[in-house]
């Protein structure tokens, strides 16, 4: 699987929008890019994926620029309780690498008042 | 709500001791997962269970074993507890193996396991 760098924190105000990058250069044409975030103790939960096209759904949008070598996850209005580890990562689609995750250290994200 | 239950929510053993984790897969779903997760660590693959049968593994002993049964049940099991086995285990269930296109892999809240 292609490895990904993420922030390692960032702070963001409530009520405006947050913008995780991800770098992920070595990723190949048919990977997917995964977001998930972890509140304090809880399992990760799923945001969002896209392939090569934006996306956007009632949680977040994902921004992927067109060589594919970085993207972005953008929450449009934070509140307090998104306050998590959000993890970006790219699932390989290689029949060796199965449909396994692989987690980095995510981006650890702040919302204050 | 993921629709992926596990059970206990908190373990603690001694070391040596054999331990026994539960996860109930999102109904429909024929895959399941498990991760570990050590403290300020983001999860690590430990192997994953298609239709009952193993399907991909993490770098992990052959201590750590698992069976999935029909009905969206599975487990985890895991023999002669070593300290550093303190962690959180997670399912998680997805609807198809499928390495060759987008297939969301859901998570339950984790067990909790302290090993003394």
């Amino acid at each position: 699987d292609a490895k990904t760098t993420q922030p390692t924190s960032m702070d963001c105000a409530e009520g405006r929008a947050a913008n995780l990058p991800c770098n992920h250069s070595t990723i190949s044409g048919n990977e997917y890019v995964y977001w998930y975030r972890q509140i304090h103790s809880q399992g990760p939960q799923y945001i969002i994926h896209g392939l090569k096209n934006n996306e956007t759904n009632e949680m977040a949008s994902l921004i992927i620029t067109e060589d594919r070598k970085s993207s972005t996850l953008i929450l449009p209005h934070a509140t307090l309780r998104d306050t998590a580890v959000y993890y970006c990562i790219v699932r390989g689609t290689s029949r060796a690498a199965g449909n396994k995750l692989t987690f980095g250290g995510g981006t650890r994200v702040l919302v204050k008042p | 709500e993921t629709g992926v239950t596990q059970s206990p929510t908190h373990l603690i053993k001694t070391r040596g001791q054999q331990v026994t984790l539960r996860c109930s897969s999102q109904s429909g779903h024929n895959t399941v997962s498990w991760y570990q997760q050590a403290l300020g660590q983001g999860p690590q693959f430990i192997f994953q269970y298609y239709r009952e049968e193993e399907n991909g593994r993490g770098n992990f002993p052959p201590r750590f074993s698992g069976l999935q049964f029909p009905y969206y049940s599975s487990e985890l099991n895991v023999n002669a507890l070593e300290l550093d086995d303190s962690a959180l285990y997670l399912c998680a269930s997805s609807l198809d193996r499928a390495w060759n296109r987008s297939d969301t892999q859901y998570f339950g809240p984790g067990t909790r396991l302290t090993v003394l």
